[in-house]
């Protein structure tokens, strides 16, 4: 059963502390997706990648966030230094980038709290 | 800009009950729409797709509409039960982009 796994599940830390969350994407989707979710501003696009090259990443906040993806079974989105502001849960999705039949493929979160 | 909207935020009903959930979007030019599920503390997981030549899906008692000339998509909940409690997501993809622009949900509690 092929799913997107995403690490840490959760993760406390300090403001100014650096944050790297991990995403494995299901194997064969050439398609990655990072996202947050808040109560507010429900859910929202930061980044994303076409095997492995980032075509927009307008929704992230440059001067501290960053993704990448150093190979096709890893992304990775860092916050540094973070802020309590970026508490949210973060999502990474997948998917075979077909537009019109294709869905995305979502991992379970990174549920993130900056104090 | 694509604008999505979901009403009613959020719904309680008995158990039993047929249900309609409802999706706007502003710009037409889209690819697809698609509805998810997604239960607390989880992430989301795709329940239907309806391309942009389709009028609807559907997937076992649930059934998904698109107007697309009006900019409207309905899901439709037959014989609602306890475990459909979730919040459902309608997402679209517009033309010429691969990124999907969520509407902010609907809280669906069904009580036995």
């Amino acid at each position: 059963d092929a799913r997107v796994t995403q690490t840490p599940r959760h993760k406390v830390t300090e403001m100014g502390q650096e944050v790297t969350m991990r995403c494995q994407p299901i194997l064969g989707h050439n398609t990655v997706f990072w996202y947050r979710q808040t109560m507010m501003q429900g859910l929202e696009l930061l980044a994303y990648f076409r095997n492995r090259a980032p075509l927009d990443d307008s929704g992230m906040p440059k001067d501290r966030f960053s993704a990448e993806m150093p190979d096709a079974t890893l992304a990775t989105l860092k916050i540094q230094p973070s802020e309590p502001r970026d508490s949210a849960v973060y999502f990474c999705a997948s998917g075979l980038g077909l537009r019109g039949t294709d869905t995305q493929y979502f991992g379970p979160g990174t549920r993130l709290t900056v104090l | 800009k694509q604008e999505v909207t979901q009403i009613p935020a959020a719904l309680s009903v008995p158990e039993g009950e047929n249900l309609v959930l409802n999706c706007s979007f502003t710009d037409s030019a889209i690819y697809n729409l698609q509805w998810f599920r997604q239960d607390p503390g989880k992430g989301l997981t795709s329940l239907l797709l309806i391309q942009s030549s389709q009028r609807e899906q559907t997937s076992g008692r649930l059934n998904a509409s698109l107007d697309k000339s009006s900019g409207r998509s309905t899901l439709y909940i037959a014989a609602s039960q306890p475990g459909d409690s979730a919040t459902y997501l309608c997402a679209v993809l517009s033309h010429n982009t691969d990124k999907l622009i969520f509407g902010t949900g609907t809280r669906l509690q069904v009580f036995p």
